[in-house]
C-alpha cells in the first residue's frame, strides 16, 4: 500500500537553529510531491510542488529537495513565524487524481 | 481576490442531525475535493468532483454526500450515517484533477 511517512512527528528548535524536516514515500511512479503548511484550526498552504529527483525549490528560508524515496524542507535560521504543521503529500502516476497525505511535522521555534 | 471559502467555521450537530458544509471558490477551477483531517492523521479524501455534475467517491465516503451543481459550489452533507463526525473538514479546488490543490480555511464539527 502506498504510503507516506513524516518525521519528526515534532521538532522543537530555538530562533536561528537550522533543521530539515524528512518526507519518505512508497509509491513506485512519483507524479508529484507537495508541501504545505498549516498553522492552528486553519488550512494547509501550498508551499512547493517537486517532481522529479534533483529537484530543488526555495522559498524565503525553506528549501525543499527531492530523491528517489524521499523529500527533505531545510529550514534555515528559522524566526518564530515559521511555526507551523508542515505537511507533505504525494502523487502517483498511476493515480494521480489522489493525494496521499503524511500526518505532517509539527515546527515550534522558540525566540 | 480569488480564493475558497467554508462556511461555517465551527458547527455543532446533535446525534442523529444531517448538517451541511458550504465550500465556495472563486478560481475557475474545475476540480474540487472534500477531506477529513484528524488529530495525528494525514488528510483522508472524501469526495471529489472533476466537473459540474459529476463526483466519485474517496476514501471514506461512508456517510457522507456531495452535489455540484455549480462549478464553484461544493457542499458536503454529513449524514446521522456517519459514526464518527467529529473532525476538522477541509475543501480544496485544483484547475484539473490532479493539479496542485489549494485549500480553503475549514470547519470544525463537533457532535454534541
Amino acid at each position: 500500500e502506498d504510503q507516506v511517512t513524516q518525521s519528526p512527528e515534532a521538532l522543537r528548535l530555538q530562533e536561528g537553529e537550522s533543521s530539515s524536516l524528512n518526507c519518505s514515500y512508497t509509491v513506485s511512479g512519483l507524479r508529484g510531491l507537495f508541501w504545505y503548511r498549516q498553522d492552528p484550526g486553519k488550512g494547509p498552504e501550498f508551499l512547493f510542488t517537486l517532481y522529479s529527483a534533483g529537484e530543488e525549490k526555495e522559498k524565503e528560508r525553506l528549501k525543499a529537495t527531492l530523491t528517489k524515496k524521499e523529500s527533505f524542507l531545510h529550514i534555515t535560521a528559522p524566526k518564530p513565524e515559521d511555526s507551523a504543521t508542515y505537511l507533505c503529500a504525494v502523487q502517483a502516476v498511476y493515480n494521480f487524481n489522489k493525494f496521499y497525505f503524511g500526518s505532517g511535522t509539527k515546527l515550534n521555534v522558540k525566540p | 481576490d480569488g480564493g475558497i471559502t467554508q462556511s461555517p467555521k465551527y458547527l455543532f450537530r446533535k446525534e442523529g442531525q444531517n448538517v451541511t458544509l458550504s465550500c465556495e471558490q472563486n478560481l475557475n477551477h474545475d476540480a474540487m475535493y472534500w477531506y477529513r483531517q484528524d488529530p495525528g492523521q494525514g488528510l483522508r479524501l472524501i469526495y471529489y468532483s472533476q466537473i459540474v455534475n459529476d463526483f466519485q467517491k474517496g476514501d471514506i465516503a461512508e456517510g457522507y454526500s456531495v452535489s455540484r451543481e455549480k462549478k464553484e459550489s461544493f457542499p458536503l452533507t454529513v449524514t446521522s450515517a456517519q459514526k464518527n463526525p467529529t473532525a476538522f473538514y477541509l475543501c480544496a479546488s485544483s484547475k484539473g484533477l490532479g493539479d496542485t490543490q489549494y485549500f480553503g480555511p475549514g470547519t470544525r464539527l463537533t457532535v454534541l
